[in-house]
């Protein structure tokens, strides 16, 4: 298997554009996650989907961000505007079984606001 | 509220064993010991978990101590590929949410 497969791995973007980064998870997993990682805050789960339904989105920092599964393999986090705040590292996971199944990391998509 | 204290970091001579503590000494009956590590640039990585009993996988071994208060990841022969933060992470066993505090940062030097 190839993983967990996030796209773009680079985006640099200006303020009050939409941004969208995309995730595929590994095949047969049924939990998915997106992390995101700065410096000053280390990482942070922005939400969690179960069975392709938001089960805990209480990480999402502001209605700037939302996320979609529409499937069991792809997933979205779009943030529209984007601000330079936003400017971190955006990790998705996926797991299998039980909510405390380890977790699969993908690269990551290092997001640039200017 | 932390759950886990690590050191912020150590170094290890390569081809040595690398011994890294973590204290979780508020620890519950359901709540699993996990390890991940962080190689820069690169997404988090599981490395192994356990509850109560030591465990040994490919990567690394873990020593949970009868208290459930502490455990230690040994990596056995540390190469330079292991240089990384690792994180100590309690879960239980109904949870999803990882909460990765500040690790420690391991250096494995030449």
């Amino acid at each position: 298997d190839a993983g967990v497969i996030q796209s773009p791995r680079h985006e640099v973007t200006e303020m009050g554009q939409e941004v969208t980064l995309r995730c595929k998870p590994i095949s047969g997993h049924n939990s998915l996650f997106w992390y995101r990682q700065t410096m000053m805050r280390g990482l942070e789960l922005l939400i969690y989907f179960n069975n392709n339904v938001p089960i805990d989105d209480s990480g999402m920092p502001e209605d700037r961000f939302s996320a979609k599964m529409p499937n069991a393999s792809f997933s979205t986090l779009k943030i529209q505007p984007s601000e330079p705040r936003d400017s971190a590292v955006y990790f998705c996971a996926s797991s299998e079984g039980g909510p405390a199944a380890r977790a699969f990391f993908g690269q990551g998509t290092r997001l640039t606001v200017v | 509220d932390a759950k886990t204290t690590q050191p912020p970091s150590m170094d290890c001579a390569e081809g040595r064993a690398a011994n890294l503590p973590c204290n979780h000494s508020t620890i519950s009956g359901n709540e699993y010991v996990y390890w991940y590590r962080q190689i820069h640039s690169q997404g988090p990585q599981y490395i192994i978990h356990g509850l109560k009993n030591n465990e040994t996988n490919e990567m690394a071994s873990l020593i949970i101590t009868e208290d459930r208060k502490s455990s230690t990841l040994i990596l056995p022969h540390a190469t330079l590929r292991d240089t990384a933060v690792y994180y100590c992470i309690v879960l239980s066993s109904n949870d999803y949410k990882l909460s990765f505090g500040a690790g420690t940062t391991v250096t494995v030097r030449a």
